[in-house]
């Protein structure tokens, strides 16, 4: 069983959609929990970054962690066609540096 | 600010060819990481370096690989020989120390086939 279990889709919504990407994890030293967002043939950006439980909102994109679940998501209102790219959620303990990513859950956003 | 530099952007080998990647980080970030990114996989840690310390190689496959970063900025991974399953895209990442670890920024990487 990998540590962070990610539905790799494809997922496809219709433009201004509201879109939910969820991950599941193993290991409770994980303390730090980010989303990148990756398009064709380009790195990760960092998208969102957590600590512990709880919410963060950053314009479109909302981060929900739920430690006593161990389940992160992430949230987007209004989606527009430049959303389309791999989202990937990765996370660490309090070691810091290895983050541990899911496999990506392609994104597409139709016009 | 420039990003993460790397080079090349493609390769393309015969198995048993060596191969070597490039990085340079961005200005003033002291840790380094190496990745490879399986096709439809999230990107798994080779190596991380502090300064020219390599404190986590554990993910290393040492038998061909090998990495350094001699000056503490820019570095350099080496695959001898390469093999077929060596096919991926290799990502560097850079990042701050300390509490910003966690915050790292990547290159556009390194798409390498094996034929």
């Amino acid at each position: 069983q990998k540590e962070v279990e990610q539905d790799p889709g494809p997922l496809s919504v219709p433009e201004g959609a509201i879109v939910s990407l969820n991950c599941t994890y193993s290991n409770s030293a994980f303390q730090y929990f980010m989303w990148y967002r990756q398009y064709s043939r380009k790195g990760p950006e960092l998208l969102m970054y957590t600590y512990s439980s709880g919410n963060k909102e950053d314009g479109r994109f909302t981060a929900q962690v739920d430690k006593s679940s161990k389940y992160i998501s992430l949230f987007i209102r209004d989606s527009q066609p430049s959303d389309s790219a791999t989202y990937l959620c990765a996370m660490s303990d309090n070691q810091g540096g290895k983050l541990i990513f899911g496999q990506g859950t392609e994104l597409s956003v139709k016009p | 600010e420039a990003g993460v530099v790397q080079s090349p952007r493609y390769k393309i080998i015969e198995k048993k060819q060596p191969v070597a990647f490039w990085c340079n980080p961005i200005s003033g970030h002291n840790t380094l990481y190496w990745y490879r990114q399986n096709l439809g996989q999230g990107p798994e840690l080779l190596i991380r370096y502090e300064n020219e310390e390599a404190v986590d190689d554990s993910q290393l496959p040492k038998d061909r690989f090998s990495a350094e970063r001699l000056k503490g900025v820019d570095s350099t991974l080496k695959i001898q020989p390469a093999e077929l399953g060596d096919s991926a895209v290799y990502l560097c990442a850079s990042s701050k120390s300390g509490p910003s670890y966690n915050e790292q920024f990547f290159g556009p990487g390194t798409r390498l086939t094996v034929l």
